[in-house]
Protein backbone atom coordinates (compact mmCIF):
# COMPACT_ATOMS: atom_id res chain seq x y z
CA UNK A 1 0.00 0.00 0.00
CA UNK A 2 1.64 3.50 -0.90
CA UNK A 3 1.72 5.66 1.81
CA UNK A 4 3.91 8.58 2.49
CA UNK A 5 4.98 9.73 6.29
CA UNK A 6 6.25 13.31 7.16
CA UNK A 7 6.35 14.57 10.93
CA UNK A 8 3.83 16.58 12.62
CA UNK A 9 6.05 19.26 13.05
CA UNK A 10 9.29 21.06 13.43
CA UNK A 11 10.57 24.18 14.95
CA UNK A 12 13.62 26.34 14.16
CA UNK A 13 15.21 29.35 14.29
CA UNK A 14 16.31 32.37 11.63
CA UNK A 15 19.01 31.29 10.03
CA UNK A 16 18.82 28.39 11.01
CA UNK A 17 19.09 25.23 8.30
CA UNK A 18 15.97 22.59 8.14
CA UNK A 19 15.59 19.33 7.51
CA UNK A 20 12.36 17.71 6.85
CA UNK A 21 11.88 13.96 5.87
CA UNK A 22 9.44 12.13 4.17
CA UNK A 23 9.31 8.22 3.78
CA UNK A 24 7.86 6.85 0.69
CA UNK A 25 8.62 2.90 0.90
CA UNK A 26 6.78 1.74 -1.94
CA UNK A 27 8.48 4.09 -4.83
CA UNK A 28 8.75 2.80 -7.94
CA UNK A 29 11.18 3.55 -10.50
CA UNK A 30 9.23 6.12 -12.59
CA UNK A 31 7.85 8.03 -9.72
CA UNK A 32 9.11 11.20 -8.81
CA UNK A 33 8.91 13.25 -5.37
CA UNK A 34 7.62 16.53 -5.03
CA UNK A 35 7.47 19.14 -2.27
CA UNK A 36 4.77 21.75 -1.52
CA UNK A 37 4.73 24.72 0.48
CA UNK A 38 1.40 26.04 2.01
CA UNK A 39 0.35 29.36 3.62
CA UNK A 40 -2.86 29.75 5.54
CA UNK A 41 -5.98 30.56 3.56
CA UNK A 42 -3.72 29.48 0.26
CA UNK A 43 -2.90 26.76 -1.79
CA UNK A 44 -0.27 24.62 -1.24
CA UNK A 45 3.01 26.43 -3.90
CA UNK A 46 5.81 24.11 -5.73
CA UNK A 47 8.86 24.26 -4.40
CA UNK A 48 11.08 21.14 -5.40
CA UNK A 49 10.62 18.39 -7.44
CA UNK A 50 13.48 15.37 -7.73
CA UNK A 51 13.93 12.00 -9.13
CA UNK A 52 17.19 10.68 -7.39
CA UNK A 53 20.62 11.62 -5.69
CA UNK A 54 20.05 16.02 -5.11
CA UNK A 55 18.47 18.78 -6.88
CA UNK A 56 18.86 22.64 -6.09
CA UNK A 57 16.87 25.38 -6.92
CA UNK A 58 16.79 28.91 -5.59
CA UNK A 59 14.96 28.30 -2.50
CA UNK A 60 15.41 24.70 -1.17
CA UNK A 61 17.58 21.36 -1.84
CA UNK A 62 15.95 18.21 -2.14
CA UNK A 63 18.12 14.62 -1.37
CA UNK A 64 17.31 11.71 -2.45
CA UNK A 65 18.99 8.35 -1.06
CA UNK A 66 20.37 5.71 -3.54
CA UNK A 67 17.09 3.53 -2.94
CA UNK A 68 14.78 6.72 -2.86
CA UNK A 69 12.56 5.14 0.12
CA UNK A 70 12.77 8.48 1.67
CA UNK A 71 13.64 12.18 0.82
CA UNK A 72 14.90 15.30 2.36
CA UNK A 73 13.61 18.98 1.98
CA UNK A 74 16.44 21.35 2.93
CA UNK A 75 15.48 25.03 3.37
CA UNK A 76 18.85 27.21 4.55
CA UNK A 77 18.87 29.83 6.48
CA UNK A 78 15.24 30.04 7.26
CA UNK A 79 13.27 33.49 8.25
CA UNK A 80 10.06 34.04 9.49
CA UNK A 81 8.37 33.97 6.57
CA UNK A 82 9.13 29.83 5.90
CA UNK A 83 6.93 29.33 8.75
CA UNK A 84 4.50 27.71 7.15
CA UNK A 85 2.85 23.66 6.33
CA UNK A 86 5.56 21.61 4.01
CA UNK A 87 3.92 18.60 2.36
CA UNK A 88 5.54 16.07 0.50
CA UNK A 89 4.59 14.62 -2.63
CA UNK A 90 4.51 11.24 -4.64
CA UNK A 91 3.02 10.74 -7.86
CA UNK A 92 2.69 6.92 -8.18
CA UNK A 93 2.62 7.26 -12.11
CA UNK A 94 2.54 3.18 -12.66
CA UNK A 95 -1.10 3.60 -10.56
CA UNK A 96 -2.12 6.42 -11.56
CA UNK A 97 -2.62 7.92 -8.16
CA UNK A 98 -0.84 10.57 -6.24
CA UNK A 99 -0.53 10.67 -2.85
CA UNK A 100 0.50 13.70 -0.34
CA UNK A 101 2.37 13.50 3.09
CA UNK A 102 -0.29 14.41 6.15
CA UNK A 103 2.17 17.44 6.18
CA UNK A 104 4.51 18.90 8.32
CA UNK A 105 4.09 22.31 10.23
CA UNK A 106 6.97 24.06 10.19
CA UNK A 107 7.77 27.30 13.04
CA UNK A 108 10.24 29.57 12.99
CA UNK A 109 11.03 31.36 15.69
CA UNK A 110 12.99 34.87 16.07
CA UNK B 1 -5.29 35.74 -15.33
CA UNK B 2 -2.65 32.81 -15.82
CA UNK B 3 -3.44 30.98 -12.93
CA UNK B 4 -6.34 28.06 -11.99
CA UNK B 5 -9.02 29.87 -11.02
CA UNK B 6 -11.51 28.30 -8.67
CA UNK B 7 -15.64 29.52 -7.80
CA UNK B 8 -17.45 30.56 -5.85
CA UNK B 9 -14.69 31.16 -3.37
CA UNK B 10 -16.90 30.76 -0.61
CA UNK B 11 -20.22 28.45 -0.22
CA UNK B 12 -22.66 27.90 2.46
CA UNK B 13 -25.28 25.49 2.34
CA UNK B 14 -27.57 23.70 3.70
CA UNK B 15 -27.44 19.65 4.49
CA UNK B 16 -29.56 17.78 1.80
CA UNK B 17 -28.85 20.32 -0.94
CA UNK B 18 -26.79 19.80 -3.94
CA UNK B 19 -23.56 21.57 -4.46
CA UNK B 20 -21.38 22.39 -7.75
CA UNK B 21 -17.90 23.56 -7.48
CA UNK B 22 -16.10 24.86 -10.03
CA UNK B 23 -12.15 25.18 -11.68
CA UNK B 24 -10.47 26.80 -14.51
CA UNK B 25 -7.30 25.32 -15.46
CA UNK B 26 -4.37 27.50 -16.44
CA UNK B 27 -4.56 27.64 -20.24
CA UNK B 28 -3.02 24.30 -22.24
CA UNK B 29 -2.74 22.29 -18.86
CA UNK B 30 -3.99 18.94 -19.53
CA UNK B 31 -4.18 17.59 -16.07
CA UNK B 32 -6.41 18.43 -14.03
CA UNK B 33 -7.02 17.26 -9.92
CA UNK B 34 -9.35 17.84 -7.24
CA UNK B 35 -8.22 17.73 -3.44
CA UNK B 36 -10.12 18.28 -0.41
CA UNK B 37 -8.82 19.76 3.20
CA UNK B 38 -10.69 19.97 6.26
CA UNK B 39 -10.04 21.93 8.89
CA UNK B 40 -6.08 21.98 9.83
CA UNK B 41 -5.68 18.61 8.16
CA UNK B 42 -3.73 17.67 5.18
CA UNK B 43 -4.57 17.25 1.32
CA UNK B 44 -6.77 14.46 0.32
CA UNK B 45 -6.51 13.14 -3.81
CA UNK B 46 -10.05 13.18 -4.93
CA UNK B 47 -10.03 12.42 -8.50
CA UNK B 48 -7.59 13.73 -11.74
CA UNK B 49 -8.45 14.34 -15.16
CA UNK B 50 -5.92 13.60 -17.98
CA UNK B 51 -7.74 16.09 -20.71
CA UNK B 52 -11.75 15.02 -20.19
CA UNK B 53 -11.00 10.89 -19.05
CA UNK B 54 -10.67 10.44 -15.20
CA UNK B 55 -9.01 7.12 -15.09
CA UNK B 56 -9.11 7.09 -11.35
CA UNK B 57 -12.16 7.96 -9.34
CA UNK B 58 -11.38 5.49 -6.38
CA UNK B 59 -10.62 8.70 -4.06
CA UNK B 60 -14.30 10.57 -4.37
CA UNK B 61 -15.51 9.44 -0.63
CA UNK B 62 -18.76 8.60 -2.06
CA UNK B 63 -21.27 8.13 -4.68
CA UNK B 64 -22.75 11.66 -3.50
CA UNK B 65 -19.50 13.10 -5.16
CA UNK B 66 -19.12 13.24 -8.96
CA UNK B 67 -16.97 15.54 -11.47
CA UNK B 68 -16.97 15.80 -14.52
CA UNK B 69 -14.62 18.06 -17.51
CA UNK B 70 -15.08 19.12 -20.59
CA UNK B 71 -12.53 19.05 -22.49
CA UNK B 72 -9.15 20.18 -21.70
CA UNK B 73 -11.28 23.13 -20.05
CA UNK B 74 -13.55 23.55 -16.80
CA UNK B 75 -14.42 21.40 -14.67
CA UNK B 76 -16.96 20.68 -12.14
CA UNK B 77 -17.23 18.78 -8.81
CA UNK B 78 -20.57 17.81 -7.41
CA UNK B 79 -21.84 16.78 -4.36
CA UNK B 80 -25.16 16.27 -4.07
CA UNK B 81 -27.25 15.96 -1.10
CA UNK B 82 -24.39 17.08 1.42
CA UNK B 83 -23.60 16.71 4.86
CA UNK B 84 -21.71 18.15 7.38
CA UNK B 85 -18.78 16.34 7.14
CA UNK B 86 -18.68 17.54 3.80
CA UNK B 87 -17.81 21.00 5.12
CA UNK B 88 -13.50 21.84 3.80
CA UNK B 89 -11.91 23.33 1.28
CA UNK B 90 -11.60 21.99 -2.05
CA UNK B 91 -8.82 22.97 -4.19
CA UNK B 92 -8.65 22.17 -7.77
CA UNK B 93 -5.13 22.25 -9.34
CA UNK B 94 -3.88 22.01 -12.96
CA UNK B 95 -0.48 20.64 -15.01
CA UNK B 96 1.12 20.28 -18.12
CA UNK B 97 -0.44 16.46 -18.05
CA UNK B 98 0.01 13.73 -15.70
CA UNK B 99 3.12 12.84 -16.17
CA UNK B 100 5.43 14.35 -13.18
CA UNK B 101 4.52 17.78 -14.07
CA UNK B 102 4.23 20.81 -11.58
CA UNK B 103 0.83 21.50 -9.77
CA UNK B 104 -0.49 25.13 -9.75
CA UNK B 105 -3.23 24.91 -7.38
CA UNK B 106 -6.03 27.69 -7.15
CA UNK B 107 -7.00 29.49 -4.28
CA UNK B 108 -10.09 26.72 -3.36
CA UNK B 109 -13.80 26.91 -2.39
CA UNK B 110 -14.48 27.32 1.10
CA UNK B 111 -17.85 24.69 1.70
CA UNK B 112 -20.16 24.85 4.91
CA UNK B 113 -22.57 22.73 5.41
CA UNK B 114 -25.16 23.99 7.90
Amino acid sequence: LAKTTQPISMDSYEGQEVNITCSHNNIATNDYITWYQQFPSQGPRFIIQGYKTKVTNEVASLFIPADRKSSTLSLPRVSLSDTAVYYCLVHYSSASKIIFGSGTRLSIRP
Amino acid sequence: GAGVSQSPSNKVTEKGKDVELRCDPISGHTALYWYRQRLGQGLEFLIYFQGNSAPDKSGLPSDRFSAERTGESVSTLTIQRTQQEDSAVYLCASSLDFRQETQYFGPGTRLLVL
